[in-house]
């Protein structure tokens, strides 16, 4: 079975400029998370989805917007790029494993992002 | 005061030594994960968990939701065990993660 993919890998943009990432999930997967990674702040959860519904969003300004289509794959957008917003961007697919709160949980690779 | 936090910052280890990485958190959680992200690699999810304890090859994690603790344990720890290991709490509405813990095993 194929794990998540992200797209692209790698992206350089210009301060201002706005940028889609895509990420599809693992097969039967309904639930797709994103996150932010920076030397300066960690690991930083952006939001979740599932079945094409935003269910819960991190403390991130409205320049950040996602959205899940109907076979599951996510895409998330930054508006009005800024240069702190040069990181990592993280997707992860998830299913749940019988348990109330209890899921399994995979990572893609990332999409790296440079603002200049 | 950081909602999540990982001690100790960094560790390294002598290969063959049991090893131990905490995480405390100070809000009510509905889960907590460990995870395993090793230099210029991605993410690996090594466990989800409640209650109790979980197993999975040489590692072992526990948490201990009265005393908002858990605790992830390497046995005969290898240099490929050289990784960061980040806990992240789950709510109903939030996931935070912490610091993270680098681990350098040396042959």
């Amino acid at each position: 079975k194929a794990g998540v993919t992200q797209t692209p890998r790698y992206l350089i943009k210009t301060r201002g400029q706005q940028v889609t990432l895509s990420c599809s999930p693992i097969s039967g997967h309904r639930s797709v998370s994103w996150y932010q990674q920076t030397p300066g702040q960690g690991l930083q959860f952006l939001f979740e989805y599932f079945s094409e519904t935003q269910r819960n969003k991190g403390n991130f300004p409205g320049r950040f917007s996602g959205r899940q289509f109907s076979n599951s794959r996510s895409e998330m957008n930054v508006s009005t790029l800024e240069l702190g917003d040069s990181a990592l961007y993280l997707c992860a697919s998830s299913i749940k494993t019988g348990r109330s709160s209890s899921y399994e949980q995979y990572f893609g690779p990332g999409t790296r992002l440079t603002v200049t | 005061k950081n909602e999540v936090e990982q001690s100790p910052q960094n560790l390294t280890a002598q290969e063959g030594e049991f090893i131990t990485i905490n995480c405390s958190y100070s809000v009510g959680i509905s889960a907590l994960h460990w995870l395993q992200q090793h230099p210029g690699g991605g993410i690996v999810s090594l466990f989800m968990l409640s209650s109790g304890k979980k197993k999975h090859g040489r590692l072992i994690a526990t948490i201990n939701i009265q005393e908002k603790h858990s605790s992830l344990h390497i046995t005969a720890s290898h240099p490929r065990d050289s990784a960061v290991y980040i806990c992240a709490t789950h709510s109903y509405d939030k996931v935070i993660f912490g610091p993270g813990t680098s681990l350098s095993v040396i042959p």
